[in-house]
Parts: C-alpha cells; structure tokens; sequence
C-alpha cells in the first residue's frame, strides 16, 4: 500500500459543485500539504498542517478549505468549484525534522466543466 | 525566499553521467538545497539534500560549490526511468515554517 494515500485519483465535476479530495497517510508524519499543479508548471501550496490542532493557508488558499480530522488524514474541499480549478492536486507529508524530505501522493486529477 | 535557476530541458544519452546544474546566488547560510524529481504522471519524490558537504545516496550524488552559489544533482548513469522534471528548492534549516516551493525545475529528456 502507498505511503500517501489520495482519493479519487480522478474526477470530473460540474461548476459549483462542492467537492472534496481526500489524504490518508501511514508515515506516522505530523505535517501535511496541499498542493496543486497546472500544466507543465511547478507546485502552488494551498493549505498545510503542522499538526490535527494547526491549519495555515499557502501560497493560494482562496476558493478551498481543509479539515484535519485526525494525524493521519487531511482533507481540501472546494465549496464551489469553478473552471479555473481544473489542475492536478497533490498531498504531501513530512515529519518535524523534514527527515528524508516529503512524501508526495499520486495526485488527483480533478476537471471542473 | 532565496531563488534557484535552472535549465529548462536537458538531455542524456543512456547509461551515461548526467549533470544537472542548480544557481542559486542569494543562497543564506541556513538554506538547505533539496532536489524532488517527479516522474510522468506521479507525484514529487525526494531526490537528495545537503548543506555544505556533498552528499551521496543509493538516487544521486550532490556536489555543492564551495560558495554555495551553485549545486549540481548528478545521476551517475542515466536510465529511461531518470526522465523526470527535477526540481531544485533552497529551504531555511531554522524556519520551521519554510514550505517546499517549486520552481520550473529542468526537465531531463533520456535517450535510448
């Protein structure tokens, strides 16, 4: 079983829809990303968590919300999803120390028509 | 945030060494230089990092220069498995709030 678990992988959903992406992990890590990437472009961090109690906005945190609902699960929701959302979503853990860097999952393909 | 620059592409035969160079002028004596790699259709997977020293493990080595300006990700014989985007990212050893932020990073093309 994968290290970073994301759920769906892909989806396709109509504009103003709620939606949500969901992240289980089973790397005992503390800390969990949410990041989106456009085509043929870099990651853009959404929101992060340092632990189930810390939640912090990113890079580009406007149109989503999260919920850390325990250590190992982290969950973005788009409450009403529009176009300009279609990208790939990754989620992402690490530990305090940052030992061994992230673990990304393998994404969820999300189009919103 | 300190930056980094990178090539856009590169190429590589297979089998052979592969350089990927990294500049990274402004760096502060607390960046880390992290490299991620991500493979078509997955998501980033941690390559290597270092401070000062160079660094090998079992993915790549890392040859940081003596200034810290500029580091080079070498993949001591490439395989069509290494054609993958790299990513070279500086983060600060004492925030720990310092996030992973990509950049373009370089996309390595492997030639059979």
């Amino acid at each position: 079983d994968a290290d970073v678990t994301q759920t769906p992988r892909n989806r396709i959903t109509k504009t103003g829809k709620r939606i949500m992406l969901e992240c289980s992990q089973t790397k005992g890590h503390d800390r969990m990303y949410w990041y989106r990437q456009d085509p043929g472009l870099g990651l853009r961090l959404i929101y992060y968590s340092f632990d189930v109690k810390d939640i912090n906005k990113g890079e580009i945190s406007d149109g989503y919300s999260v919920s850390r609902q325990a250590q190992a699960k982290f969950s973005l929701s788009l409450e009403s999803a529009i176009p300009n959302q279609t990208a790939l979503y990754f989620c992402a853990t690490s530990d305090s120390g940052d030992r061994g860097g992230y673990t990304f999952g393998s994404g969820t393909r999300l189009t919103v028509v | 945030d300190a930056k980094t620059t990178q090539p856009n592409s590169m190429e590589s035969n297979e089998e052979e060494p592969v350089h990927l160079p990294c500049n990274h002028s402004t760096i502060s004596g607390t960046d880390y230089i992290h490299w991620y790699r991500q493979l078509p259709s997955q998501g980033p997977e941690y390559v290597i990092h270092g401070l000062t020293s160079n660094v090998n493990n079992r993915m790549a080595s890392l040859a940081i220069a003596e200034d810290r300006k500029s580091s080079t990700l070498i993949l001591h014989r490439a395989t069509l498995r290494d054609a993958a985007v790299y990513y070279c990212i500086l983060r600060d050893r004492d925030n720990a709030g310092n996030m992973l932020t990509f950049g373009g990073g370089t996309r390595l093309m492997v030639k059979p």
